[in-house]
């Protein structure tokens, strides 16, 4: 089994300020987590993805996120938010033999100008 | 950039009554997948299609949805009688291969709202 849970559902942070999206994973089998993000009344675009490579991955937008296998977390970061940021954010785990996607709940980020 | 197609963005319409939604994948993705999205929660699998078997399709209400991808490209997700609970962004994604690592590519979706 697997799952993702995600803290706050909504985050706010000052434009320029670091944004911190939390994500904790639970997988019997080490796990491949995703970050995807979605804006109002669209579909889902992948900022990154961990695949068992570097533990730190960097992807679009300024974005990164840390695998941390101690803590079962996966959180999302971003040094200097802007306001282009303002979106909400899935976290979703697959693993090894199972490619079935499971998403969080979603946060709600809004960046205050 | 290749995108995935779906259609119609909206759909309006009163329970009892038949909807369907209509999707077209990447072309080369052998893979895809039908989500729906309550508001308010993350997208929850419907069914998975690779090529054009239904490799997944445990979390679909057979009594009343189908799903099909007749030449293993493009699919069409139908509700008969929809019901007022059905009303939820529904979500078509593709990858390009069946594999935990692979990304999925997501469409606009289409939101229903059933009266």
């Amino acid at each position: 089994a697997q799952s993702v849970t995600q803290l706050g559902s909504h985050v706010s942070v000052s434009e320029g300020a670091l944004v911190l999206l939390r994500c904790n994973y639970s997988s019997s089998v080490p796990p491949y987590l995703f970050w995807y993000v979605q804006y109002p009344n669209q579909g889902l675009q992948l900022l990154l993805k961990y695949t068992s490579a570097a533990t730190l991955v960097k992807g679009i937008n300024g974005f990164e996120a840390e695998f941390k296998k101690s803590e079962t977390s996966f959180h999302l970061t971003k040094p200097s938010a802007h306001m282009s940021d303002a979106a909400e954010y899935f976290c979703a785990v697959s693993n090894f033999g199972n490619e079935k996607l499971t998403f969080g709940t979603g946060t709600r980020l809004t960046i205050i100008p | 950039e290749a995108e995935v197609a779906q259609s119609p963005r909206y759909k309006i319409t009163e329970k009892s009554q038949a909807v369907a939604f209509w999707c077209d994948p990447i072309s080369g993705h052998a893979t895809l997948y039908w989500y729906r999205q309550i508001l308010g929660q993350g997208p929850e699998l419907l069914v998975q299609f690779q090529d054009e078997s239904v490799v997944d399709d445990s979390q679909l209400p057979k009594d009343r949805f189908s799903a099909e991808r007749l030449k293993g490209v493009d699919s069409t997700l139908k509700i008969q009688p929809a019901e007022l609970g059905d009303s939820a962004m529904y979500l078509c994604a593709s990858s390009r291969r069946r594999e935990p690592k692979e990304t999925q590519y997501f469409g606009p979706g289409t939101r229903l709202l059933v009266l």
